[in-house]
């Protein structure tokens, strides 16, 4: 079974630049994460799709970042303009459904560096 | 309200010594909890979950651990440590539920002596 894939793997950026990440989940996983991991942190959670529809948007930077999943399957997180402190890891995550005992699966990342 | 904390930040053992990877948790209702492993420059990798069925819980690699309710507790052990078991570990505690938010301990880096 093929695991989240995720493109650019690595990715550096002028600050005020734009970047957009790409994510395809696991074949059939309706929920689609987009985390934040800062060095040295834990992983922070941007945004949750279920289908193509926002679940929790709530600790995403709308002023600079916007994600979507027009056709429920694969998603794009964009980060324009981007700043110093938005050098991160982007990993995304997904699952099959959103009930309990439901594992996400993580792709490995997309590495940030805003320079 | 659900968190979770780690108790060590960094954790240094010899090869072939037993491994103890300690978190607390708080939840409000009955959670799933995981470990997930990182290696550098890797994406996250699930070592075990406990849903609701046996209390200790096996996964991968050797590594287990232990639901303990009474202590809100779901420590990570290993009886011998391997040099590739060095990582950063993360202990996560989910209530499912409409949101099935998924909350993150701070992580705890292993190190491994040979």
């Amino acid at each position: 079974e093929a695991g989240v894939a995720q493109s650019p793997r690595y990715k550096i950026i002028e600050k005020r630049q734009s970047v957009a990440f790409w994510c395809n989940p696991i074949s059939g996983h309706a929920t689609l994460y987009w985390y934040q991991q800062i060095l040295g942190q834990g992983p922070k959670l941007l945004i949750q799709f279920q289908n193509n529809g926002v679940v929790d948007d709530s600790q995403l930077p709308k002023d600079r970042f916007s994600a979507e999943r027009l056709k429920g399957v694969d998603s794009t997180l964009k980060i324009q303009p981007a700043k110093l402190e938005d050098s991160a890891v982007y990993l995304c995550a997904s699952s099959f459904h959103r009930g309990r005992g439901n594992t996400i699966y993580f792709g490995e990342g997309s590495w940030l560096t805003v320079v | 309200a659900q968190s979770v904390t780690q108790l060590d930040s960094h954790v240094s053992v010899s090869e072939g010594t037993p491994v103890l990877l300690r978190c607390n948790y708080s939840s409000s209702y009955s959670p799933s909890l995981f470990w997930y492993v990182q290696h550098p420059n890797k994406g996250l990798q699930l070592l075990l979950k406990y849903t609701s069925a046996a209390t200790l819980v096996k996964g991968i690699n050797g590594f287990e651990a232990e639901f303990k309710k009474s202590e809100t507790s779901f420590h990570l052990t290993k009886p011998s440590a391997h040099m590739s078991d060095a990582a950063e570990y993360f202990c996560v505690v989910s209530e499912g539920g409409t949101g099935n938010q998924f909350y993150f301990g701070t992580g705890t880096s292993l190190t491994v002596i040979p």
